[in-house]
């Protein structure tokens, strides 16, 4: 069994601020990590991934995530935000495993101030 | 052209009435997914399918049933809707490889009066 955890429901914060957003998981398995972006009335849209390899991921539009294995995070950072990062992020994470589906967390709803 | 289309964008119906949600990919993958989501629940899974023969329950199927048309058509139905079951709905696929991501459709949105 796996979970994810978003720490923050909402995160304020003013255009062209760092921004972080948390997640941790918890799982039996290795997993694979992912964020992904939802912009008002639409689907969830992939952001980056970590497979394996080096523990600090590029995804699109700026964003970065770091995969923490000791502390089973993987944040998604971005150091300076436009208005149009406005939207709701969701950490997700898949068993490395054939059977394996992803569970996805709560999501954190993003707003960037004027 | 979505890659991922679902039909339809809205629907408004009434307790009781039998509902039918269509997921159709033009991507060629084998699996597909229903989730609904909820305001500060995130997106909980109601059925998946990871080829034409394969049916799983999710971990809300009660008062869901689903369809495996074909490799590119997954539809959602509910056959005797109640207004708790008033959400946005989502398909998404994936390819076979596990490390893939899932590409979604722009969702409906079901409100049950």
């Amino acid at each position: 069994a796996q979970s994810v955890t978003q720490l923050d429901s909402q995160v304020p914060v003013f255009e062209e601020a760092p921004v972080e957003l948390r997640c941790n998981y918890s799982s039996s398995v290795s997993v694979y990590l992912f964020w992904y972006v939802q912009y008002p009335n639409q689907g969830l849209q992939l952001l980056l991934k970590y497979l394996s390899g080096s523990t600090l991921v590029k995804g699109i539009n700026g964003f970065e995530a770091e995969f923490n294995k000791s502390q089973t995070s993987f944040h998604l950072r971005k150091p300076s935000v436009h208005i149009s990062d406005t939207a709701e992020y969701f950490c997700a994470v898949s068993p490395n495993t054939n059977a394996g589906k992803s569970t996805f967390g709560d999501g954190t709803t993003l707003t960037v101030k004027p | 052209d979505a890659d991922v289309t679902q039909t339809p964008r809205n629907r408004i119906t009434k307790t009781g009435k039998r509902i039918m949600l269509e997921c159709s990919q033009t991507k060629g993958h084998d699996r597909m997914y229903w989730y609904r989501q909820d305001p500060g629940l995130g997106l909980r899974l109601i059925y998946y399918s990871f080829d034409v023969k394969d049916i799983n329950k999710g971990e809300i199927s009660d008062g869901y049933s689903v369809s495996r048309q074909a490799q590119a058509k997954f539809s959602l139905s509910l056959e005797s809707a109640i207004p708790n079951q008033t959400a946005l709905y989502f398909c998404a696929t994936s390819d076979r490889d596990r490390d893939q991501p899932q590409h979604f459709g722009d969702g409906t949105r079901l409100s049950i009066l």
